[in-house]
Protein backbone atom coordinates (compact mmCIF):
# COMPACT_ATOMS: atom_id res chain seq x y z
CA UNK A 1 0.00 0.00 0.00
CA UNK A 2 1.09 3.72 0.12
CA UNK A 3 0.61 6.42 2.54
CA UNK A 4 1.71 10.08 1.84
CA UNK A 5 1.31 12.73 4.82
CA UNK A 6 1.13 16.34 4.58
CA UNK A 7 -0.25 19.29 6.61
CA UNK A 8 -3.32 19.81 5.81
CA UNK A 9 -2.99 24.11 6.09
CA UNK A 10 -0.12 26.21 6.56
CA UNK A 11 -0.27 30.20 7.08
CA UNK A 12 2.81 32.56 6.41
CA UNK A 13 4.11 35.97 5.85
CA UNK A 14 4.24 38.07 2.83
CA UNK A 15 8.54 38.21 2.23
CA UNK A 16 9.22 35.34 4.80
CA UNK A 17 9.99 31.59 3.78
CA UNK A 18 8.09 28.35 4.29
CA UNK A 19 9.03 24.91 4.31
CA UNK A 20 6.15 22.44 3.46
CA UNK A 21 6.91 18.62 4.29
CA UNK A 22 5.58 15.79 2.65
CA UNK A 23 6.32 11.87 4.37
CA UNK A 24 5.91 9.16 2.08
CA UNK A 25 5.55 5.33 2.70
CA UNK A 26 5.09 3.43 -0.41
CA UNK A 27 5.83 -0.10 -2.26
CA UNK A 28 8.51 0.93 -4.39
CA UNK A 29 9.29 4.60 -5.14
CA UNK A 30 10.52 6.19 -8.10
CA UNK A 31 10.54 9.77 -7.74
CA UNK A 32 8.72 12.73 -6.07
CA UNK A 33 6.87 15.48 -7.64
CA UNK A 34 5.94 18.69 -6.13
CA UNK A 35 2.58 20.91 -8.09
CA UNK A 36 0.89 23.93 -7.08
CA UNK A 37 -2.87 24.05 -7.35
CA UNK A 38 -4.77 27.80 -6.88
CA UNK A 39 -8.90 27.34 -5.99
CA UNK A 40 -10.46 26.24 -9.35
CA UNK A 41 -7.65 25.83 -11.22
CA UNK A 42 -5.53 22.54 -12.49
CA UNK A 43 -2.46 21.22 -10.63
CA UNK A 44 0.69 22.72 -12.52
CA UNK A 45 4.18 20.73 -12.06
CA UNK A 46 6.77 22.44 -9.32
CA UNK A 47 9.22 19.85 -9.19
CA UNK A 48 10.39 15.64 -9.52
CA UNK A 49 12.42 14.46 -7.27
CA UNK A 50 14.56 11.40 -7.82
CA UNK A 51 17.70 11.38 -5.96
CA UNK A 52 18.81 13.02 -2.35
CA UNK A 53 19.43 15.96 -1.96
CA UNK A 54 18.03 19.50 -2.56
CA UNK A 55 16.83 21.04 -6.03
CA UNK A 56 16.56 24.59 -6.53
CA UNK A 57 14.31 26.39 -8.80
CA UNK A 58 14.28 30.25 -8.20
CA UNK A 59 12.16 30.79 -5.29
CA UNK A 60 11.56 27.36 -5.13
CA UNK A 61 13.11 24.19 -3.69
CA UNK A 62 12.48 20.91 -3.32
CA UNK A 63 14.36 18.44 -1.12
CA UNK A 64 14.11 14.28 -0.92
CA UNK A 65 15.59 11.97 1.66
CA UNK A 66 15.13 8.76 0.28
CA UNK A 67 15.87 6.75 3.04
CA UNK A 68 13.69 8.59 5.11
CA UNK A 69 10.40 8.92 3.24
CA UNK A 70 10.96 12.64 3.69
CA UNK A 71 10.25 15.33 1.50
CA UNK A 72 9.71 19.39 1.66
CA UNK A 73 9.38 22.05 -0.47
CA UNK A 74 10.91 25.53 0.66
CA UNK A 75 9.15 28.78 -0.68
CA UNK A 76 10.97 31.80 -0.51
CA UNK A 77 10.36 36.07 -0.61
CA UNK A 78 6.60 34.73 -0.53
CA UNK A 79 4.23 36.85 -2.49
CA UNK A 80 0.39 37.09 -1.85
CA UNK A 81 0.39 34.85 -5.18
CA UNK A 82 1.80 31.76 -3.25
CA UNK A 83 -1.53 31.44 -2.10
CA UNK A 84 -3.01 28.11 -3.04
CA UNK A 85 -2.24 23.92 -2.35
CA UNK A 86 0.82 22.43 -2.86
CA UNK A 87 0.62 18.44 -3.77
CA UNK A 88 3.12 16.40 -3.02
CA UNK A 89 3.09 12.79 -5.18
CA UNK A 90 5.01 9.73 -5.62
CA UNK A 91 5.96 7.45 -8.70
CA UNK A 92 5.60 3.97 -7.73
CA UNK A 93 8.64 2.13 -9.19
CA UNK A 94 6.38 -1.15 -9.98
CA UNK A 95 3.16 0.10 -12.14
CA UNK A 96 4.10 3.87 -12.54
CA UNK A 97 1.39 5.38 -10.79
CA UNK A 98 1.24 8.46 -9.57
CA UNK A 99 -0.27 9.40 -5.90
CA UNK A 100 -1.13 12.19 -4.54
CA UNK A 101 -1.53 13.30 -1.13
CA UNK A 102 -4.03 15.34 0.55
CA UNK A 103 -2.37 18.59 -0.10
CA UNK A 104 -1.49 21.39 2.16
CA UNK A 105 -3.73 24.83 1.65
CA UNK A 106 -1.32 27.83 2.24
CA UNK A 107 -2.27 31.00 3.01
CA UNK A 108 -0.09 33.76 2.85
CA UNK A 109 -0.70 36.79 5.45
CA UNK A 110 0.42 40.91 4.29
CA UNK B 1 3.17 24.49 -25.17
CA UNK B 2 1.59 21.61 -24.20
CA UNK B 3 -1.87 21.74 -24.40
CA UNK B 4 -5.08 19.53 -22.33
CA UNK B 5 -8.53 20.42 -23.01
CA UNK B 6 -11.67 19.06 -21.45
CA UNK B 7 -14.88 18.87 -22.99
CA UNK B 8 -16.80 20.28 -20.00
CA UNK B 9 -15.81 23.04 -17.41
CA UNK B 10 -19.64 22.75 -15.50
CA UNK B 11 -21.65 19.85 -15.97
CA UNK B 12 -25.39 18.49 -14.13
CA UNK B 13 -26.29 15.39 -14.65
CA UNK B 14 -29.45 13.78 -13.15
CA UNK B 15 -28.91 10.03 -11.33
CA UNK B 16 -28.80 6.90 -13.52
CA UNK B 17 -27.56 8.98 -16.65
CA UNK B 18 -24.74 8.44 -19.12
CA UNK B 19 -22.37 10.63 -18.43
CA UNK B 20 -19.25 11.16 -21.41
CA UNK B 21 -15.86 13.29 -20.00
CA UNK B 22 -13.56 13.82 -22.90
CA UNK B 23 -10.12 14.93 -22.50
CA UNK B 24 -8.26 15.90 -25.38
CA UNK B 25 -3.77 16.54 -25.32
CA UNK B 26 -2.16 18.00 -28.55
CA UNK B 27 1.42 16.93 -27.64
CA UNK B 28 1.43 13.42 -28.46
CA UNK B 29 1.72 12.09 -25.44
CA UNK B 30 1.50 8.11 -24.54
CA UNK B 31 0.49 8.02 -21.19
CA UNK B 32 -2.85 10.16 -20.08
CA UNK B 33 -5.08 9.68 -16.66
CA UNK B 34 -7.82 10.78 -14.86
CA UNK B 35 -8.51 11.48 -11.27
CA UNK B 36 -11.12 12.53 -9.27
CA UNK B 37 -10.43 15.62 -6.59
CA UNK B 38 -12.67 15.77 -3.59
CA UNK B 39 -11.92 18.03 -0.40
CA UNK B 40 -10.48 16.47 2.18
CA UNK B 41 -9.36 13.98 -0.23
CA UNK B 42 -6.84 15.21 -2.65
CA UNK B 43 -6.45 13.48 -6.22
CA UNK B 44 -7.51 9.87 -6.48
CA UNK B 45 -6.13 8.26 -9.66
CA UNK B 46 -9.65 6.15 -11.65
CA UNK B 47 -7.93 4.83 -14.40
CA UNK B 48 -4.53 5.41 -16.37
CA UNK B 49 -3.51 4.76 -20.17
CA UNK B 50 0.28 3.84 -21.67
CA UNK B 51 -0.96 3.52 -25.16
CA UNK B 52 -4.17 3.31 -27.85
CA UNK B 53 -6.26 0.99 -26.61
CA UNK B 54 -4.43 0.19 -22.92
CA UNK B 55 -5.94 0.69 -19.94
CA UNK B 56 -5.52 0.26 -16.21
CA UNK B 57 -7.22 0.84 -13.27
CA UNK B 58 -6.77 3.04 -10.70
CA UNK B 59 -6.80 3.12 -7.04
CA UNK B 60 -10.70 3.62 -6.78
CA UNK B 61 -12.34 2.62 -10.66
CA UNK B 62 -15.63 1.69 -9.90
CA UNK B 63 -18.56 3.07 -11.63
CA UNK B 64 -16.12 3.65 -14.30
CA UNK B 65 -14.96 3.06 -17.56
CA UNK B 66 -12.75 4.45 -19.98
CA UNK B 67 -12.49 4.42 -23.91
CA UNK B 68 -8.98 5.16 -25.52
CA UNK B 69 -9.51 4.74 -29.22
CA UNK B 70 -7.06 7.42 -30.76
CA UNK B 71 -4.05 9.17 -28.69
CA UNK B 72 -4.75 12.26 -28.04
CA UNK B 73 -8.44 11.13 -26.54
CA UNK B 74 -8.98 9.71 -23.31
CA UNK B 75 -12.58 9.65 -22.63
CA UNK B 76 -14.06 8.95 -18.81
CA UNK B 77 -17.78 6.88 -18.62
CA UNK B 78 -19.74 6.68 -15.54
CA UNK B 79 -22.42 4.34 -16.82
CA UNK B 80 -24.85 5.30 -14.58
CA UNK B 81 -24.34 8.45 -12.72
CA UNK B 82 -24.74 8.03 -9.16
CA UNK B 83 -24.56 11.19 -6.58
CA UNK B 84 -21.69 10.41 -4.89
CA UNK B 85 -19.59 10.91 -7.90
CA UNK B 86 -20.20 14.42 -7.88
CA UNK B 87 -16.74 16.24 -7.93
CA UNK B 88 -14.12 17.63 -9.64
CA UNK B 89 -12.59 15.26 -12.35
CA UNK B 90 -9.35 16.19 -13.80
CA UNK B 91 -7.54 14.54 -16.93
CA UNK B 92 -3.62 14.77 -16.91
CA UNK B 93 -1.13 13.39 -19.74
CA UNK B 94 2.66 12.89 -19.82
CA UNK B 95 5.35 11.69 -22.14
CA UNK B 96 7.43 8.62 -21.36
CA UNK B 97 10.63 11.04 -22.11
CA UNK B 98 9.81 13.25 -19.17
CA UNK B 99 8.36 13.53 -15.71
CA UNK B 100 6.10 16.48 -15.83
CA UNK B 101 2.31 15.43 -16.02
CA UNK B 102 0.21 18.23 -17.50
CA UNK B 103 -3.06 18.80 -16.17
CA UNK B 104 -6.60 19.70 -18.10
CA UNK B 105 -8.50 22.83 -16.55
CA UNK B 106 -11.24 20.00 -14.67
CA UNK B 107 -14.88 19.39 -14.77
CA UNK B 108 -16.94 19.85 -12.06
CA UNK B 109 -19.48 17.08 -12.38
CA UNK B 110 -22.60 17.75 -10.12
CA UNK B 111 -25.20 14.48 -10.00
CA UNK B 112 -28.39 15.56 -8.90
Amino acid sequence: GQNIDQPTEMTATEGAIVQINCTYQTSGFNGLFWYQQHAGEAPTFLSYNVLDGLEEKGRFSSFLSRSKGYSYLLLKELQMKDSASYLCAVRRNRDDKIIFGKGTRLHILP
Amino acid sequence: DVKVTQSSRYLVKRTGEKVFLECVQDMDHENMFWYRQDPGLGLRLIYFSYDVKMKEKGDIPEGYSVSREKKERFSLILESASTNQTSMYLCASMTDNTDTQYFGPGTRLTVL
